[in-house]
């Protein structure tokens, strides 16, 4: 599987904008850019996915780098309730790992009142 | 539309003793996944189920573990014979059929806790 990097951990106040960086230099072109998020006795939840563009939903933004060899999660306004383990995963739909999500040790997103 | 269900929330087992985790995913999805994390680690993929059927098991310990998805009923995680290093955080997630990158839901999870 290819393999992504996260910082260890980040710090943020509450309203302010959170950049959560990724990269992943050994993606291949069929490999999908997933972001996942834990909160403290949760299971994962999913964020956002991508591939190529720029995607937007309800609870975040993905930056996608045009060489899909990093990406950026942005939290627009981060609350107290974003506080969680953030991970961001490569998947691949076809071949072995087919269904299956490789986590890393992820970000833990700090949020400050 | 509930979504992945599973119970126990906590299991409490001796040494020695059998631990059975049930999953029932969500309404539609055929496919089930089962992750463990143990203390302060991250997910680690164990098994990947259809119904009947184990797709993947390459992350499952060869000895002990045992997982199933009946025809009808919940996916069960079996433990025999349960250690201390069996305790952990166990998370279920399910899929619809057609996965080509859409979301996994996942559940609460099972807090096993071996004393």
């Amino acid at each position: 599987d290819a393999k992504t990097t996260q910082p260890n951990s980040m710090e943020s106040n509450e309203e302010e904008p959170v950049h959560l960086p990724c990269n992943h230099s050994t993606i291949s072109g069929t490999d999908y850019i997933h972001w996942y998020r834990q909160l403290p006795s949760q299971g994962p939840e999913y964020v956002i996915h991508g591939l190529t563009s720029n995607v937007n939903n309800r609870m975040a933004s993905l930056a996608i780098a045009e060489d899909r060899k990093s990406s950026t999660l942005i939290l627009h306004r981060a609350t107290l309730r974003d506080a969680a383990v953030y991970y961001c995963i490569l998947y691949n739909a076809g071949g072995t790992s087919y269904g299956k999500l490789t986590f890393g040790q992820g970000t833990i997103l700090t949020v400050h009142p | 539309n509930a979504g992945v269900m599973q119970n126990p929330r906590h299991l409490v087992r001796r040494r020695g003793q059998e631990a059975r985790l049930r999953c029932s995913p969500m309404k539609g999805h055929s496919h089930v996944y089962w992750y463990r994390q143990l203390p302060e680690e991250g997910l680690k993929f164990m098994v990947y189920l259809q119904k009947e059927n184990i797709i993947d098991e390459s992350g499952m310990p060869k000895e002990r573990f045992s997982a199933e998805f009946p025809k009808e009923g919940p996916s069960i995680l079996r433990i025999q014979q349960v250690v201390r290093g069996d305790s952990a955080a166990y998370f279920c997630a399910s899929s619809p059929p057609v996965r080509v990158n859409t979301e996994a839901f996942f559940g609460q999870g099972t807090r096993l806790t071996v004393v």
